[in-house]
């Protein structure tokens, strides 16, 4: 069966540090991986996905996300946080039947 | 872009009450999925649609059912709604082209049994 692990419940950053929200998975097959961010009282806006191709996955707002097949982990950067970046992140993987299955979520604060 | 619209941002229901939440998208989209969200434990699958009048259980049924009359329309029912279904409940619809897959989700209903 289809998993995802975000193993942080919150991550910290200063403002104008780099940020990295951790995911790992577990698949069989080919992994279709997914993050989307959740701001206050709203739905969830995709942010970026690796179907295939090339490992480094630049997505909206500045977020990019590396997947690496030998650490079956996805985890999404960003060279330079914002305050606005603060959010619930969530990693999902599509399962069988075109289902996504989610990670838990990481609340980002970014503090000035 | 596509739409996907859930009639009610906030709801408020008595236990025992039958509840309805709707969802329609604007794209043609077969597969429409219900998932609901509760804090630490992610988005969880309740059920989903890959066409009209098809539906399929995904990890959390129990307590719920589901229409698709329509294709453009998902319907969540709560048959009687208890105060352990008080969460935030997201719609989601889905294009596949070509192997590019992309999913599009509602705003979100929060619903509260009292």
């Amino acid at each position: 069966a289809q998993s995802v692990a975000q193993p942080e419940d919150q991550v910290n950053v200063a403002e104008g540090n780099p940020l990295t929200v951790k995911c790992t998975y577990s698949v069989s097959g080919n992994p279709y991986l997914f993050w989307y961010v959740q701001y206050p009282n709203r739905g969830l806006q995709f942010l970026l996905k690796y179907i295939t191709g090339d490992n480094l996955v630049k997505g909206s707002y500045g977020f990019e996300a590396e997947f690496n097949k030998s650490q079956t982990s996805f985890h999404l950067k960003k060279p330079s946080a914002l305050v606005s970046d603060s959010a619930l992140y969530f990693c999902a993987v599509k399962s069988a039947g075109n289902m996504l299955t989610f990670g838990g979520g990481t609340r980002l604060m970014v503090k000035p | 872009d596509v739409k996907v619209t859930q009639s009610s941002r906030y709801l408020v229901k008595r236990t025992g009450e039958k509840v309805f939440l709707e969802c329609v998208q604007d794209m043609d989209h077969e597969n429409m999925f219900w998932y609901r969200q509760d804090p630490g434990l992610g988005l969880r699958l309740i059920y989903f649609s890959y066409d009209v009048k098809m539906k399929e259980k995904g990890d959390i049924p129990e307590g719920y059912s589901v229409s698709r009359e329509k294709k453009e329309r998902f319907s969540l029912i709560l048959e009687s709604a208890s105060t352990n279904q008080t969460s935030m409940y997201l719609c989601a619809s889905l294009y596949v082209r070509d192997s590019n897959y992309g999913y599009t989700f509602g705003s979100g209903t929060r619903l509260t049994v009292v």
